[in-house]
């Protein structure tokens, strides 16, 4: 199942809202993750089936769709948010990841 | 605090192998689905095997399948990755890591990782 995320990169600013979408090229339910990760640092998991919050992860982070079609949301940029993001899906083996979104200062 | 702590890489020319090792701590090793992803220097994300709790489950990518073993030692807490007949291409950051719930849900802990560099 291949993964495509759009942008591949955007640049934002403080306080702006930020949209990356993950479409799939079949359909996986709602099994699917997003990640952050920031430069020489491990993923960090942020929203699993589609839509539910990782423990400790800000309310600013949403997560909707299912079936092909999903979206990342972070409804208010923080400085810390700068990092690339990362959708996988769970559906089916091989288990793969989206080949990233990276948001810049802007 | 869950720590996954990966060892073994190195450089290693292509048709090489080596045997990465995760120790792991802070949670029950044993009933954890664990996986190995790897990340190519300037690239993005790949997973690359899991393994199921008592190991009688194991599924692979396709470009790793036949030289690639994953394995584990829950008596050790201890998660391997022989890697066989590398290429130019395997080079990459290999992070074990923990699956949520069995999988279904992601993974929730990274190790830091291990640099696997193949090259004449």
């Amino acid at each position: 199942i291949q993964l495509t995320q759009s942008p591949s990169s955007l640049s934002a600013s403080v306080g702006d809202r930020v949209t990356i979408t993950c479409r799939a090229s079949q359909g996986i339910s709602s099994y699917l993750a997003w990640y952050q990760q920031k430069p020489g640092k491990a993923p960090k998991l942020l929203i699993y089936a589609a839509s539910t919050l990782q423990s400790g992860v800000p309310s600013r982070f949403s997560g909707s769709g299912s079936g092909t079609d999903f979206t990342l949301t972070i409804s208010s940029l923080q400085p810390e948010d700068f990092a690339t993001y990362y959708c996988q899906q769970l559906n089916r083996y091989p288990l793969t990841f989206g080949g990233g979104t990276k948001v810049e200062i802007k | 605090e869950v720590q996954l702590v990966e060892s073994g890489g190195g450089l290693v020319q292509p048709g090489g192998s080596l045997r990465l090792s995760c120790a792991a701590s802070g949670f029950t090793f044993s009933s954890s689905w664990m996986s190995w992803v790897r990340q190519a220097p300037g690239k993005g994300l790949e997973w690359v095997a899991n393994i199921k709790q008592d190991g009688s489950e194991k599924y692979y990518v396709d470009s790793v399948k036949g030289r690639f073993t994953i394995s584990r030692d829950n008596a050790k807490n201890s998660l391997y990755l022989q890697v066989n007949s590398l290429r130019v291409e395997d080079t990459a950051v290999y992070h074990c890591a923990r699956e949520y719930s069995s999988g279904w849900y992601g993974i929730d802990y990274w190790g830091q990782g291990t640099l696997v560099t193949v090259s004449s």
